[in-house]
């Protein structure tokens, strides 16, 4: 069982807003370590999303925001397009477990 | 542009042993650390260790009595060795690129490799 918690199922229209939450505590995020952000395509390998809370590598689009604050953080997608259907994972530290952690994961849908 | 590319038996019996290779190519194979990741069907992401390339580990404190992780410099390859496998271990096994050396950032993975399905069962 994850320590960092996430919605099963978001989803939204084309064009619209999306946000993913991943709550987390005070043994991640609260203790000041960054979130990070990967989507999973259907069949394929994590891709890099977000990097340290809110930066984007180079080629993700702007749609995609990031932030941490308190216990949790969040992923927003702006102006949804098909494509982003997708699974989503949050990752961090955990100073409790002392090890790497993923999120339970989101499953985004485009109506 | 880093590529990892990895390979490894897919089809084990319970109590056997798990052993996979990644392969890198492109970048700097001794100035990143290395991870894996798996992920169990229809399931999320677990990480189980990483490791640089002076063999510094670290392990998922779940894992730890039972994983080993090396690497082979001269050919820049990194291998996973799980015992005692069980039907829990079924998942798709991923091999990862570790920054740890962003300045100001917590650790990520950056490039990931195909993933490889494991399967245990008798």
């Amino acid at each position: 069982q994850s320590v960092l918690t996430q919605p099963p199922s978001v989803s939204g229209a084309p064009g619209q807003r999306v946000t993913i939450s991943c709550a987390g505590s005070s043994s991640n995020f609260a203790s000041g370590y960054d979130v990070h952000w990967y989507q999973q395509l259907p069949g394929t390998a994590p891709k890099l999303l977000i990097f340290g809370n809110t930066n984007r590598p180079s080629g993700v689009p702007d749609r995609f925001s990031g932030s941490r604050s308190g216990t949790s953080a969040s992923l927003a997608i702006t102006g949804l397009r098909t494509e982003d259907e997708a699974d989503y994972y949050c990752q961090s530290y955990d100073s409790s477990l002392s090890d790497y952690v993923f999120g339970t994961g989101t499953k985004v849908t485009v109506l | 542009q880093v590529q990892l590319q990895q390979w490894g038996e897919g089809l084990l019996k319970p109590s056997e042993t798990l052993s996979l290779t990644c392969a890198v190519y492109g970048g700097s194979f001794r100035s990143y650390y290395w991870s894996w990741i798996r992920q169990p069907p229809g399931k999320g992401l677990e990480w189980i260790g990483e490791i640089n390339y002076s063999g510094s580990t670290d392990y998922n404190s779940a894992l730890k009595s039972r994983v080993t992780i090396s690497v082979d410099t001269s050919k820049n390859q990194v291998f996973l060795r799980l015992n005692s496998v069980t039907a829990a271990d079924t998942a798709v096994y991923y091999c990862a690129r570790f920054l740890t050396m962003v300045r100001g950032v917590d650790p990520y993975f950056d490039s990931w490799g195909q993933g490889t399905l494991v399967t245990v069962s008798s």
